[in-house]
Parts: C-alpha cells; sequence; structure tokens
C-alpha cells in the first residue's frame, strides 16, 4: 500500500489559515472515513489531533479542523500561532494496513 | 492517567535482533489494541504491525513479515516487539501507539526508542 501524498511544506503568517491535503492514490484509502491527524513537534512523539475525518478529540483546539472530498482528505489549522510550527502526518485505514501520508512541515512566519 | 513508558536506546550490528518493550499504565490493558510504528532519521512515519494485548493475536505489514514477532504479558500491562536480521535501513525510532479498539487512530504514543544498527 502506498504512502497518502502530502505537500513537503506550508507555510502561513500568525492569525492566518492554512490548508494541509492528503490524498490516496485509489478512492479506497481514504473513502473510508477512517481518517486520522497527528501532530509532531521535533523530537517528540507524534500526537492525535482528529479522527474519523474531522472529529476532533478532548482537549485539542478548536483551530484544527479537517474535511474530506473525494478521496483526498484535508485538515484546517485556522488562526495560525507559533506553536503550530510542526510536522503534520495523516493516516487511514485502509483495510489490513494503515497508511500515513508523507507529512508536512508547517512554518509559521 | 495514561502512560506508555518505552525500553532505552539500543545498538545493534547488522544481522543481529532486537527487542523493545512498552508498558502501559492507567488504563485496562486488555481493552486496546496497541501498535508500533517507526520513524527513520528526517523521514516520515511508518506502520509496522497490530497486536491484540488480550488475545495475543496480530497483524504485520507486509515488508515485515518473517522477521517481526509482537508479543504481549498481561501480568505486566507490556508489548514487545522484536526485530530480527538487521541492516542500516531499520535504523529508526520506534514507537508503541494504543488503539480503542477498533477506532482506527492511535490516541497514546510512547516516548520512542532509538534503534542504531551499525557495525
Amino acid at each position: 500500500q502506498s504512502a497518502l501524498t502530502q505537500p513537503a511544506s506550508v507555510s502561513g503568517s500568525p492569525g492566518q489559515s492554512i490548508t494541509i491535503s492528503c490524498t490516496g492514490t485509489s478512492s479506497d484509502v481514504v473513502s473510508r472515513n477512517r481518517v486520522s491527524w497527528y501532530q509532531q513537534h521535533p523530537g517528540k512523539a507524534p500526537k492525535f489531533i482528529i479522527y474519523d475525518v474531522n472529529k476532533r478529540p478532548s482537549g485539542v483546539s478548536n483551530r484544527f479542523s479537517g474535511s474530506k472530498s473525494g478521496n483526498t482528505a484535508s485538515l484546517t489549522i485556522s488562526g495560525l500561532q507559533p506553536e503550530d510550527e510542526a510536522d503534520y502526518y495523516c493516516c487511514s485505514y485502509a483495510g489490513s494496513p494503515y497508511v500515513f501520508g508523507t507529512g508536512t512541515k508547517v512554518n509559521v512566519l | 492517567q495514561v502512560q506508555l513508558v518505552q525500553s532505552g536506546a539500543e545498538v545493534e550490528e547488522p544481522e543481529a535482533s532486537v527487542k523493545v518493550s512498552c508498558q502501559a499504565s492507567g488504563y485496562t490493558f486488555t481493552n486496546y489494541y496497541m501498535h508500533w510504528v517507526r520513524q527513520a532519521p528526517g523521514q516520515g512515519l511508518e506502520w509496522m504491525g497490530i497486536i491484540n494485548p488480550s488475545r495475543g493475536n496480530t497483524n504485520y505489514a507486509q515488508k515485515f513479515r518473517g522477521r517481526i514477532t509482537m508479543t504481549s504479558d498481561t501480568s505486566t500491562s507490556t508489548v514487545y516487539m522484536e526485530l530480527s536480521s538487521l541492516t542500516s535501513d531499520d535504523t529508526a525510532v520506534y514507537y508503541c501507539a494504543r488503539e480503542p479498539i477498533d477506532a482506527c487512530y492511535f490516541d497514546y504514543w510512547g516516548q520512542g526508542t532509538l534503534v542504531t544498527v551499525s557495525s
């Protein structure tokens, strides 16, 4: 199963909104609505921020939101803050294997 | 509070095996699946496999089948991941990650264990 495709980097200024895409190579990969997103700061373990495409776990800022269209899932960060500078990974359950995205570096200018 | 505490860094020679542990606390160990995910230096996340700690049944990524073994010890709430026939490509940080049963996401992660393969 190939990795999900994400842009290598996305940049934005504080207060702006940015969107990270996550595209599967087949409609099967993302179509199951089992898409989750993870934030990873350098040297740290990933942190769970979105599940089932658009649901936020307790304690996660409502500045993070998820959506999906066709075989592309997206993560939007609104009101960008300096602490949002990190790597972000999508993940989809594609039957037996779990597939991660290639990862996106978010830069806060 | 939920905690997943992994064993310390390892340095192994090529062709050797490594066994990494992940001890869980703060929840009912047998009510959640556990996964292993690795991350090579400067690279992305790679799913390796899943274990149901209650039954011990496993499912491994095709890439690792034949040289990975995941086990669980319910008496100590610990899962183990053993990887054999190591090469330099296996140099990575290895994470355990918890999944609520059939949830298809990882809600808690261990702190990671660096495995370095070098002669």
